[in-house]
C-alpha cells in the first residue's frame, strides 16, 4: 500500500482558500487519490478524487503533481463547517481493495 | 432520509456481554462494510460484504461477527464483550467495492462503552 504523508493540523481564517497537502511518493500507476473528510462525532464523508488531470468538484477542487507524488485538496472558501479531519487515501481501481485511513489532517477554521 | 442509518447510536454494556449493532442502507448499493474507531481516532476496516458475500474480513477476534441478511443490511455481533472493544463503530456502503470510483457512505457512528 502506498504511504501518505499529511500536516497534523492546519488552520485557515473563514472564507480563504485552504491548501491541504499530501505527499504519496510510493503511489503505484494505478492508485487513484482520494480524499474523505470526517467533522467532529460524524462519520467520514467523500470529498473527491482523481489520477492525473486536476478534478473539481462541489465541494473541492484536487491538484496532482505531475509525478503523482503528491496532491493539494483545495478548498476554496473555507466555512466554519469545513472544520474536519482530511485524510488522503491512494486506491488501486482494482476492487476489493481496502480504504485505509491514515492520521489525517486536523483543519481548524478561525471565525 | 438517512443513507446509511445505524441502530443504536449510543451502547453501554458490561464486560462479558453479548451485542448486537445492526446497519441499513437505502442507498441500493451492493458493498457495505464495518469500521472501528478508536480512541486515538485511529479508522480501520474489520470487514466488507458485497452482495452478501464476504470479501474482506480484517485480522479481528472471532467474537465478531458479521452478518448480512441482504444486500441492505449488515448487522455485526460481538460476543464476550472486553474493555478494549469500547470505540466508535461505522457502518458505510458503495456501490461497488471500493476502487471502482466508487465512493463510501458512512453512517455516523454507534458508541460502544464497555464497562
Amino acid at each position: 500500500d502506498a504511504k501518505t504523508t499529511q500536516p497534523n493540523s492546519m488552520e485557515s481564517n473563514e472564507e480563504e482558500p485552504v491548501h491541504l497537502p499530501c505527499n504519496h511518493s510510493t503511489i503505484s500507476g494505478t492508485d487513484y487519490i482520494h480524499w474523505y473528510r470526517q467533522l467532529p462525532s460524524q462519520g467520514p464523508e467523500y470529498v473527491i478524487h482523481g489520477l492525473t488531470s486536476n478534478v473539481n468538484n462541489r465541494m473541492a477542487s484536487l491538484a496532482i503533481a505531475e509525478d503523482r507524488k503528491s496532491s493539494t485538496l483545495i478548498l476554496h472558501r473555507a466555512t466554519l463547517r469545513d472544520a474536519a479531519v482530511y485524510y488522503c487515501i491512494p486506491l488501486s481501481n482494482f476492487g476489493n481493495e481496502k480504504l485505509t485511513f491514515g492520521t489525517g489532517t486536523r483543519l481548524t477554521i478561525i471565525p | 432520509d438517512t443513507a446509511v442509518s445505524q441502530t443504536p447510536k449510543y451502547l453501554v454494556t458490561q464486560m462479558g456481554n453479548d451485542k448486537s449493532i445492526k446497519c441499513e442502507q437505502n442507498l441500493g448499493h451492493d458493498t457495505m462494510y464495518w469500521y472501528k474507531q478508536d480512541s486515538k481516532k485511529f479508522l480501520k476496516i474489520m470487514f466488507s460484504y458485497n452482495n452478501k458475500e464476504l470479501i474482506i474480513n480484517e485480522t479481528v477476534p472471532n467474537r465478531f461477527s458479521p452478518k448480512s441478511p441482504d444486500k441492505a443490511h449488515l448487522n455485526l455481533h460481538i460476543n464476550s464483550l472486553e474493555l478494549g472493544d469500547s470505540a466508535v463503530y461505522f457502518c458505510a456502503s458503495s456501490q461497488d467495492p471500493p476502487g471502482l470510483h466508487s465512493p463510501l457512505h458512512f453512517g455516523n457512528g454507534t458508541r460502544l462503552t464497555v464497562t
